[in-house]
């Protein structure tokens, strides 16, 4: 069945650590992949997405992530956390023959960052 | 430019009463979309309207649920008799249109329904 999995309910670190946010997916083909995130009170905001090319996509506020097509995983990244990075993130794929209309997101991973 | 917006921010109610709630959507976007949040829990899609297309409504949970939009503008969801179980956060999100699979949606900040 298709699927995005998002192993990590909930991450703590420490500002200024390195972050990794795990998704993996489960398609017959390549989807389209895309990282949200959602602070406290507010709605989804589009960090980064994927859809062809090169494999390390650049996004917002210094987040990055990388498709590796071998570990059908999407991981994003960022170097060096900073607290108001503390929010929940989703990973969220269309599939490769479908619609916007099927966007499907995971489960989420809520990050709380230490000071 | 201006994003997604939605009102109320806030909107508690009584158990059987009927709520509206409001988006408007990015100008230029003919795609608009519906999500139900739950607490702790991931994005449930609702309805879906494509321009002048009839609306997909596959994700609406129950008959007590509908939705309207005026041409490629603003869109209402409405809750008839609303139920507890009705509490989330309602998101709505908008889109250029088309129906591509790279067709990013674009998301306000949501009104969360407090059903007493």
């Amino acid at each position: 069945a298709q699927s995005v999995t998002q192993p990590d309910i909930h991450i703590t670190v420490s500002e200024g650590a390195s972050l990794e946010l795990r998704c993996n997916y489960s398609y017959g083909a390549t989807p389209y992949l895309f990282w949200y995130v959602q602070s406290p009170g507010q709605g989804l905001q589009l960090l980064l997405k994927y859809f062809s090319g090169d494999t390390l996509v650049q996004g917002i506020k210094g987040f990055e992530a990388e498709f590796k097509r071998s570990q059908s995983s999407f991981n994003l990244r960022k170097p060096s956390v900073h607290w108001s990075d503390a929010a929940e993130y989703f990973c969220a794929v269309v599939p490769y023959s479908g619609s916007a209309r099927q966007l499907t997101f995971g489960s989420g991973t809520q990050l709380t960052v230490l000071p | 430019g201006a994003g997604v917006s939605q009102s109320p921010s806030n909107k508690v109610t009584e158990k059987g009463k009927d709520v509206e709630l409001r988006c408007d959507p990015i100008s230029g976007h003919t795609a608009l979309y519906w999500y139900r949040q739950r607490l702790g829990q991931g994005l449930e899609f609702l309805i879906y309207f494509q321009g002048n297309s009839a609306p997909d409504k596959s994700g609406l949970p129950s008959d007590r649920f509908s939705a309207e939009r005026t041409g490629e503008s603003v869109s209402t969801l409405t809750i008839q008799r609303t139920q507890q179980e009705d509490s989330a956060v309602y998101l709505c999100a908008s889109s250029l249109g088309g129906g591509l699979p790279t067709d990013t949606q674009y998301f306000g900040p949501g009104t969360r329904l407090t059903v007493l």
